[in-house]
Parts: C-alpha cells; sequence; structure tokens
C-alpha cells in the first residue's frame, strides 16, 4: 500500500516571504500527485497536480516539484498572502488504484 | 458551473441512529468518491462509483456503511446505528472521466456529530 507522511504540521511565515511545504509518499509505484488546500469549514480545494513523469510544475505562484529518487513531493508557494493561510495537504495515487492516500496536512499561517 | 454539493452540511444523531448524507456530483462526472475526515486528519478513501456501479468499498470501515448511486449522478452515504467513533466530516468528490490520473474536485462536507 502507500502511506504518506509529513515532514512538518505547522508552518507560520511573513506575508510576502516563499512558502515550502514539503511531503513524502512510500510507494515508488505512485504516479500521480494532488496538493490540495483546505480551510476551514470547506472541502479539500485543487491547487496543482504533477504526473510521476515530471519533476517539476509551474502554476500561478505555485510550483510543485517531484523527487522520485527520494520519493518527496514539495509546494513552494511564493509571495505568501495571508489568504493562503490553510492546512494544504498532499495527496498520491498509485497507478491502478483509485484511492487517493492523503498526508496528515500542514498547516500554513500567514502573519501580516 | 456548479461544484460538487452536499447535504446536510451539519448533522447531528444520537447513538443507535440512521443516517442518510447526500452528494451532488458536477454535472456530468462519470466517478465518485466517498471520503471520512477525521478531525485533524487528511481524508481517507471510503469507495468509489463510475456511474452507477460500485467498484471499490473497501474503505467502508463496517457493514453499517452503505453507499449507493442507483441513477448515475446523485449519491447517497447511509451510517446505520450510528455510533460515536463516525463522528467526522463525510466528504465526496467526482472526477470527470474514469481516467485515474485525472482530478478529483471534492465538495464541502457534511460534519456528522454522533452524541
Amino acid at each position: 500500500g502507500e502511506s504518506v507522511g509529513l515532514h512538518l504540521p505547522t508552518l507560520s511565515v511573513q506575508e510576502g516571504d516563499n512558502s515550502i511545504i514539503n511531503c513524502a509518499y512510500s510507494n515508488s509505484a505512485s504516479d500521480y500527485f494532488i496538493w490540495y488546500k483546505q480551510e476551514s469549514g470547506k472541502g479539500p480545494q485543487f491547487i496543482i497536480d504533477i504526473r510521476s513523469n515530471m519533476d517539476k510544475r509551474q502554476g500561478q505562484r505555485v510550483t510543485v516539484l517531484l523527487n522520485k529518487t527520494v520519493k518527496h513531493l514539495s509546494l513552494q508557494i511564493a509571495a505568501t498572502q495571508p489568504g493562503d493561510s490553510a492546512v494544504y495537504f498532499c495527496a498520491v495515487l498509485q497507478g491502478g488504484s483509485e484511492k487517493l492516500v492523503f498526508g496528515k496536512g500542514t498547516k500554513l499561517t500567514v502573519n501580516p | 458551473g456548479a461544484g460538487v454539493s452536499q447535504s446536510p452540511r451539519y448533522k447531528v444523531a444520537k447513538r443507535g441512529q440512521d443516517v442518510a448524507l447526500r452528494c451532488d456530483p458536477i454535472s456530468g462526472h462519470v466517478s465518485l468518491f466517498w471520503y471520512q475526515q477525521a478531525l485533524g486528519q487528511g481524508p481517507e478513501f471510503l469507495t468509489y462509483f463510475q456511474n452507477e456501479a460500485q467498484l471499490d468499498k473497501s474503505g467502508l470501515p463496517s457493514d453499517r456503511f452503505f453507499a449507493e448511486r442507483p441513477e448515475g449522478s446523485v449519491s447517497t452515504l447511509k451510517i446505520q446505528r450510528t455510533q460515536q467513533e463516525d463522528s467526522a466530516v463525510y466528504l465526496c468528490a467526482s472526477r470527470p472521466t474514469q481516467r485515474e490520473l485525472e482530478t478529483q474536485y471534492f465538495g464541502p462536507g457534511t460534519r456528522l456529530l454522533v452524541l
């Protein structure tokens, strides 16, 4: 099976700084990776995804990096804003499975 | 367009009661998922539908949990004889096709509290 671990359960940054949230996964057969943002009282909101045939993907103010050698995934948020405050989850899908396996999440707090 | 909707948003049940949670996926989405999210944890997979067919129910914690999607659109998650450990947020997600490597879109969840 797959397990998804976390490096830091909480992260506090100043507004305007860059944020980096890390995630580790266990199964080298995993081939699809997603970052979700969850605000209090809401469902997870898709941020960005990456497939195993890539090592970097960029969106608006966000970048996901995938290192398959060490089974590590990171989310970088540029110029972090107060509206970015939320819990961020990485989720991993193993090929041939429908089950997204989520990590426990990192709570990001952006201080003005 | 409209996203995934769930109702009710909050449900309080006495232990032993049956509850039914509804999910309206994004129109036309083939795949539908249910997850359970305990406080402070990430969502955990419960079950998966492709159209009306329930293809994976391996995550359902006990036979008190039952899910259906009879017409391939709206889905209902039913919990019989609720227990306190069933208290959690129940999330529904839908995906446009049956392709695995495609984003799942989540609803706001139903927060269930069993007293």
